[in-house]
């Protein structure tokens, strides 16, 4: 079956504009995370959802960061007023179920660029 | 906290030439330990994971043996190919926490094996 997939794979936006990313999970999986990738860094956890429980926001690094889940399914990052250091990979995963033991299967990206 | 510390790269080997790649992590609880894999221009995947102490995990080659006594998850391979040239996460979950959900990943190690 299909992959995550992310949309876009690219974004270049100027710094203030808000930016919405995209996450289509495997069908059928409960967990999805949302992780960071900047330059020379590692991933760094943003956010994870579970089923219908409430997510586990305290990865986001400000209030200008916020996602949602709708029907247990895709997933939308969104950032507002983007700033320069916004700019990095913004990768999603998901898994089967949650516990830490799952297999995560992640998407291609999305590279922000923010001017 | 969790966390996960790994061999700082690029590392170049030439082709059939024996692979280390250094992982060390602190947990609180009984942390599962991952390595993933990115190549190039694909998303991460999992190449092994190892969920109990002493347990070891393979796959395509790869080993690594989960060390509580050295806090160690070591990724070895024995003859490497020019197709393992890719980044080498080293990543830590640890369900027995209030952060079990949540996986801590290392900044990566670049591997290039030449011809």
């Amino acid at each position: 079956g299909a992959g995550v997939s992310q949309s876009p794979s690219n974004k270049v936006t100027e710094k203030g504009k808000d930016v919405e990313l995209r996450c289509d999970p495997i069908s059928g999986h409960t967990a999805l995370y949302w992780y960071r990738q900047s330059l020379g860094q590692g991933l760094e956890f943003l956010i994870y959802f579970q089923g219908n429980s409430a997510p586990d926001k305290s990865g986001l690094p400000s209030d200008r960061f916020s996602a949602e889940r709708t029907g247990g399914s895709v997933s939308t990052l969104t950032i507002q007023r983007t700033q320069q250091e916004d700019s990095a990979v913004y990768l999603c995963a998901s898994s089967l179920g949650a516990g830490g033991r799952e297999t995560q299967y992640f998407g291609p990206g999305t590279r922000l660029l923010v001017l | 906290g969790d966390s996960v510390t790994q061999m700082e790269g690029p590392v170049t080997l030439s082709e059939e030439a024996f692979l280390t790649i250094n992982c060390t992590y602190t947990a609180t609880g009984y942390p599962s330990l991952f390595w993933y894999v990115q190549y190039p221009g694909e998303g991460l995947q999992l190449l092994l994971k190892a969920t109990k102490a002493d347990d070891k995990g393979s796959n395509k080659g790869f080993e690594a043996t989960y060390r509580k006594e050295t806090t160690s998850f070591h990724l070895e391979k024995g003859s490497v190919q020019v197709s393992d040239s890719a980044v080498y996460f080293c990543a830590l979950s640890d369900p027995s926490t209030n952060t079990g959900n949540q996986f801590y990943f290392g900044t990566g190690t670049s591997l290039t094996v030449i011809p």
